[in-house]
């Protein structure tokens, strides 16, 4: 199946520092790609959709100035979680969107940032 | 707004039984539904999914899931379980609009012990 990286795996920065993370599809290219925030112990929350060369659409009450995403090409997208704070602490995965005949998402392996 | 709910927020099991997981959805348009299993501080891992055609659906790992639209629902089955199926089950279901977002569930946690 098609692979989809995440980088780095996991952080931990200060508070106020800001933490970029990088998603990418390897062998194929997605117009689309999803960004998702896990807490501990619950489900996958969608925070926006990225489709390549365009502004991030962004779902109802997540801040696009606090968590900047840019989908600069057709396998790379990032996520910046600007000026972090301990509550922004959480498990965030990144999926790509395979437009084929099944229009599959496929979900990168996460990374855990912690904020101090 | 499509919205999912797994009723069940833990299933102990013992080895060897089955199990079944329930996932309902609210939707009226035709939708996709999957399932996924992470295991601790893991990924995401598609178990089975349902595009169209036959309502029984087979996975990984033993499982596979019923489509029953008249209920809304979507139940993973597994006629006995392992030690190692222990792990959190997410469904998740999208529009069949092309370019749409999945969106979970809660997940349950299946533990099974011996």
């Amino acid at each position: 199946g098609a692979v989809v990286s995440q980088h780095p795996s996991w952080v931990i920065c200060k508070s106020g520092t800001s933490v970029k993370i990088e998603c990418r599809s390897l062998d194929f290219q997605a117009t689309t790609m999803f960004w998702y925030r896990q807490f501990p112990k619950q489900s996958l929350m969608l925070m926006a959709t990225s489709n390549e060369g365009s502004k991030a659409t962004y779902e109802q009450g997540v801040e696009k100035d606090k968590f900047l995403i840019n989908h600069a090409s057709l396998t790379l997208s990032t996520l910046t979680v600007t000026s972090a704070h301990p509550e922004d602490s959480s498990f965030y995965i990144c999926s790509a969107r395979f437009a084929g005949p099944t229009d599959t998402q496929y979900f990168g392996p996460g990374t855990r940032l912690t904020v101090l | 707004a499509q919205s999912v709910t797994q009723l069940d927020s833990q299933v102990p099991v013992f080895e060897e039984a089955p199990v079944e997981l329930r996932c309902n959805y609210s939707s009226s348009v035709s939708v996709y539904l999957f399932w996924y299993v992470q295991y601790p501080n893991q990924g995401l891992q598609l178990l089975l999914k349902y595009l169209s055609g036959s309502t029984l659906v087979k996975g990984i790992n033993g499982f596979e899931a019923e489509f029953n639209k008249s209920q809304t629902s979507f139940h993973l089955r597994k006629p006995s379980v392992h030690i190692s199926d222990t792990a959190e089950y997410f469904c998740a279901v999208r529009d069949n609009q092309a370019g749409t977002a999945l969106i979970f569930g809660k997940g349950t946690t299946l533990s099974v012990s011996s």
